[in-house]
């Protein structure tokens, strides 16, 4: 059975620091996802890893196999960033785990 | 594009009451989900479709039927509603079982 944690449970942070969210999981897994929800509830994916690391814009995502750790990078965070962010992680096709989320408040 | 859309965004059963949540993308992916988000416990996984006609349970199936007739609809239907399946429902979509996925809008169903 797969388990998925993620810490912080909540993060403040101010406008323009780096954010550091991270992922752990118990068992060999096919994929990694980030997702984004927005206060409206909106769901929004980021990123999908199954190796390695991604980069998209402000937002970097790094796996780390052997260890069961993924990592979500913010940096230059702004309070648009703000919002709640879940990883989830894949171990079969019918076994699709959810983190409990990191509620993210950027200050400006 | 559409995208993933989801019907009702909002809807108040009672306890006994059947209803079917729809969800449709125009994006001819092959594998579609079903989930469930409540306060504490996170999303879950209810069911899943990998393509038309094959469909399997997930983590938490019981109280819930689908069916995967056509490449872009997959409804999600509750039998005999009760209050345990309060919750906010999501379908999502994607390419295939490890590619990006597209989340609907959401259901916020309330059984009383």
């Amino acid at each position: 059975k797969n388990e998925v944690e993620q810490s912080p449970q909540n993060l403040t942070a101010q406008e323009g620091e780096f954010i550091t969210i991270n992922c752990s999981y118990s068992v060999g897994i096919s994929a990694l996802h980030w997702l984004q929800q927005h206060p409206g509830g909106g769901i929004v994916s980021l990123f999908m890893l199954s190796s390695g690391k991604k980069k998209h814009g402000r937002l970097i995502a790094t796996i780390n196999i052997q260890e069961k750790h993924s990592s979500l990078h913010i940096t230059a965070s702004h309070p648009r960033d703000s919002a709640v962010y879940i990883c989830a992680a894949r171990s079969s096709p019918n076994d699709m785990r959810f983190g409990a989320g990191t509620r993210l408040t950027v200050k400006p | 594009n559409a995208g993933v859309t989801q019907t009702p965004k909002f809807q108040v059963l009672k306890t006994g009451q059947s209803m079917t949540l729809q969800c449709a993308q125009d994006m001819n992916h092959e594998y579609m989900s079903w989930y469930r988000q409540d306060p504490g416990m996170g999303l879950r996984l209810i069911h899943y479709s990998v393509g038309a006609g094959i469909t399997d349970q997930g983590e938490v199936p019981n109280g819930y039927n689908v069916s995967r007739s056509t490449t872009e609809d997959f409804p999600l239907r509750l039998l005999s509603a009760a209050p345990s399946q309060t919750s906010v429902y999501f379908c999502a979509s994607s390419t295939t079982l490890n590619t990006e996925a597209f989340f609907g809008q959401g259901t916020r169903l309330t059984v009383v």
